[in-house]
């Protein structure tokens, strides 16, 4: 049984452009969030979707955007990339059925240069 | 607002010696309380979590941690270390009910001597 897939692993992207990350959850959950850990700090959370509707938002700007698709995998997007956007990018899937279940992918390095 | 405090970034042990490591939270409500471990360049793994009932919870890799509501702490511990759990771990509560969104805290990388 596959976990959570996160494509791609690293990823190298020049400031003012835009990116897309891409999250597959565990078989049998529903709901993905995604996470932004910098270098040194513990994950901070971005958004949640559900339902392909996003359910909640942490603090971030509005170049983070995102879309859950029918199959429930995700996608993280972020416009007009600053070197502060750095880090590793973490997709958690988990079922509405089981509370606070999540299973953590490996992540997605992004280097804005 | 939820948010968690891990006061020690670095701590190193002797392989076979006991650890723990600090955790304190702020939550107004019953928290829900998780420790995660990342190895380098990988994901969270989920070590154990604490939701109600015995405020001593055991998780994998023989590794447990105390609920301390009046100390606000949830300390882990582990009698024995290896040189294998050299790791960063990390701290989390549970924030809101009906929408379950982590607060983490800043980590706590463990290194293990010989």
């Amino acid at each position: 049984d596959a976990g959570v897939t996160q494509s791609p692993t690293h990823l190298i992207k020049t400031r003012g452009q835009q990116v897309t990350l891409r999250c597959s959850p565990k078989s049998g959950h529903d709901t993905v969030s995604w996470y932004q850990q910098a270098l040194g700090q513990g994950p901070q959370f971005i958004f949640q979707y559900y339902e392909e509707e996003e359910r909640q938002r942490g603090n971030f700007p509005d170049r983070f955007s995102g879309h859950q698709f029918p199959n429930y995998s995700s996608e993280l997007n972020v416009n007009a990339l600053l070197l502060g956007d750095s880090a590793l990018y973490l997709c958690a899937s988990s079922s509405t059925r089981k509370e606070y279940g999540y299973t953590f992918g490996s992540g997605t390095r992004l280097t804005v240069v | 607002a939820q948010s968690v405090t891990q006061p020690d970034i670095h701590i190193t042990v002797s392989e076979g010696a006991s650890l723990e490591l600090r955790c304190n939270y702020s939550y107004g409500a019953t928290p829900y309380l998780f420790w995660y471990v990342q190895s380098p360049g990988q994901g969270l793994q989920l070590l154990l979590k604490y939701f109600s009932g015995d405020t001593l919870v055991q998780g994998i890799k023989g590794f447990e941690a105390e609920f301390k509501r009046s100390q606000s702490s949830f300390n882990l511990r582990k009698p024995s270390v290896h040189w294998s759990d050299a790791a960063e771990y990390f701290c989390a509560v549970g924030a809101g009910t009906g929408f379950q969104k982590l607060v983490f805290g800043t980590g706590t990388r463990l290194l293990v001597s010989p």
